[in-house]
């Protein structure tokens, strides 16, 4: 029973380096999200793709993020130039459609810029 | 702007005490409701959730919740809590039809044993 996988759990990058996370999602789901949380808020929707498609991209950042699904493999949030203010944790989810369904969520990547 | 405020940002319990958890929302068309619990080191997991139907929903683990339309609140409640209920809990909405929910910032539960 695979539920939606990422990784790395941990991430540790230096200011100016490139982070990438990953996201398998459930086996069949072909809709994914990413969240990401910042301290003592609460999650924040930033990109919602289906297979090769990036649907809605309006809470990522305009530079240096950037998300793919593609056909092949998992879901990629890359984040070029890491900042201090970057530092948070990432979740993935995956739903079998695009709407009034329940989104699975990962276990998150926590990724800390120093 | 839409938003999901949940009012307790940590509770503290003894077990067996009776827990609610309040959440509002701010959307005046029909939602989607949603509560979910992170366990310490483990992914968010789906507690219940509010398409439409009976306001009382009834979730795992023996929680619940009710959707009050007048008050635009999706209260979570366990008349008994357990130790092993410590956690983070966190309400999310979205208008019906939408896929971009909107997070509560959490609520941090602590039940002593």
């Amino acid at each position: 029973n695979a539920g939606v996988m990422q990784n790395p759990r941990h991430l540790v990058r230096r200011r100016g380096q490139e982070a990438r996370l990953r996201c398998s999602p459930v086996k069949g789901h072909s809709h994914v999200y990413w969240y990401r949380q910042l301290p003592e808020e609460g999650l924040k929707f930033m990109v919602y793709l289906q297979k090769e498609n990036i649907i809605d991209e309006s809470g990522m950042p305009k530079e240096r993020f950037s998300a793919e699904f593609p056909k092949e493999g998992p879901s990629i949030l890359r984040i070029q130039q890491v900042v201090r203010g970057d530092s948070a944790a990432y979740f993935c989810a995956s739903s079998p459609s695009g709407s009034d369904t329940e989104a699975f969520f990962g276990q998150g990547t926590r990724l800390t810029v120093v | 702007a839409q938003s999901v405020s949940q009012h307790n940002h940590h509770v503290i319990l003894s077990e067996a005490a009776s827990l609610e958890l309040g959440c509002n929302y701010s959307y005046g068309g029909t939602v989607n409701l949603f509560w979910y619990v992170q366990y310490p080191g483990q992914h968010l997991q789906l507690l219940l959730k509010y398409f439409s139907g009976d306001p009382l929903v009834k979730g795992i683990k023996g929680f619940e919740a009710e959707f009050i339309k007048s008050k635009f609140s999706f209260n979570l409640r366990k008349p008994s809590v357990q130790w092993s209920d410590t956690a983070e809990y966190f309400c999310a909405a979205g208008p019906r039809g939408t896929y971009k929910y909107i997070f509560g910032t959490g609520t941090r539960l602590k039940v002593l044993a």
